[in-house]
């Protein structure tokens, strides 16, 4: 099936900095979403996006979906220690029934 | 609203036994998604039931399967329990149709083997 290419895998980054994270798929994708896990939860919905070109944003978040209609972009500004957990993308081909899932992206921050 | 719950939060077993974890998913939601989630990784897909029937069934062995019930609850089984089942099962609902609108994940099962 459909793979979702999520990067980076995981990062390491110092409490206020800026994020930016990305999927692509080797299809065209109708609808992208981006979820949050936290440690021993289920992952939460946090943005979803559904035009081509659309920026929408939740908080400090800010999601894109790209232009191509094959990537979207993730941002969280300033970072804070409740930002820890692992961000997944999610996307529907058109045609499809369900979701596609990337891999995850670990987000770790540092003292 | 209540959301996805499911039970139990904690499962220990031997291997080679069986483990049935349960589902409720969002009153009103018909399809119900199973994915299993080793530690640290990634969400693999497991199954998808709607409305009584499977839909569609991940890269896993037979002794993985499911039902879904007329109330939309749904069962997760997995029989001859290996130690790599170790594992986060999560549940997730949405509407039939509606996967465009995201899914709602439950907090999950922690199944371990021993």
């Amino acid at each position: 099936g459909q793979q979702l290419n999520q990067s980076p895998q995981s990062m390491f980054i110092q409490e206020g900095e800026d994020v930016s994270m990305n999927c692509t798929s080797s299809s065209i994708f109708n609808t992208w979403l981006w979820y949050k896990q936290d440690p021993g939860e289920g992952p939460v919905l946090l943005i979803a996006l559904y035009k081509a070109g659309e920026l929408t944003s939740n908080g400090r978040l800010t999601a894109q979906f790209g232009i191509t209609r094959k990537d979207s972009f993730l941002n969280i500004s300033a970072s804070i220690p409740s930002d820890v957990g692992i961000y997944f993308c999610a996307g529907q081909e058109g045609g499809a029934d369900g979701l596609t899932f990337g891999k995850g992206t670990h987000l770790i921050i540092q003292p | 609203e209540a959301g996805v719950t499911q039970s139990p939060t904690h499962l220990i077993k031997t291997r080679g036994q069986q483990a049935t974890l349960r589902c409720s998913p969002i009153s009103g939601h018909t399809s119900v998604y199973w994915y299993q989630q080793a530690l640290g990784l990634g969400l693999q897909f497991l199954l998808w039931y709607d409305e009584g029937e499977e839909r569609n069934r991940g890269n896993f062995p037979p002794r993985f399967s499911g039902r879904q019930f007329p109330n939309y609850s749904s069962e997760l089984n997995v029989n001859a329990l290996e130690l790599e089942d170790s594992a986060l099962y999560l549940c997730a609902s949405s509407l039939i149709g509606q996967a465009s609108y995201g899914y709602t994940f439950g907090s999950g099962t922690r199944l371990t083997v021993v």
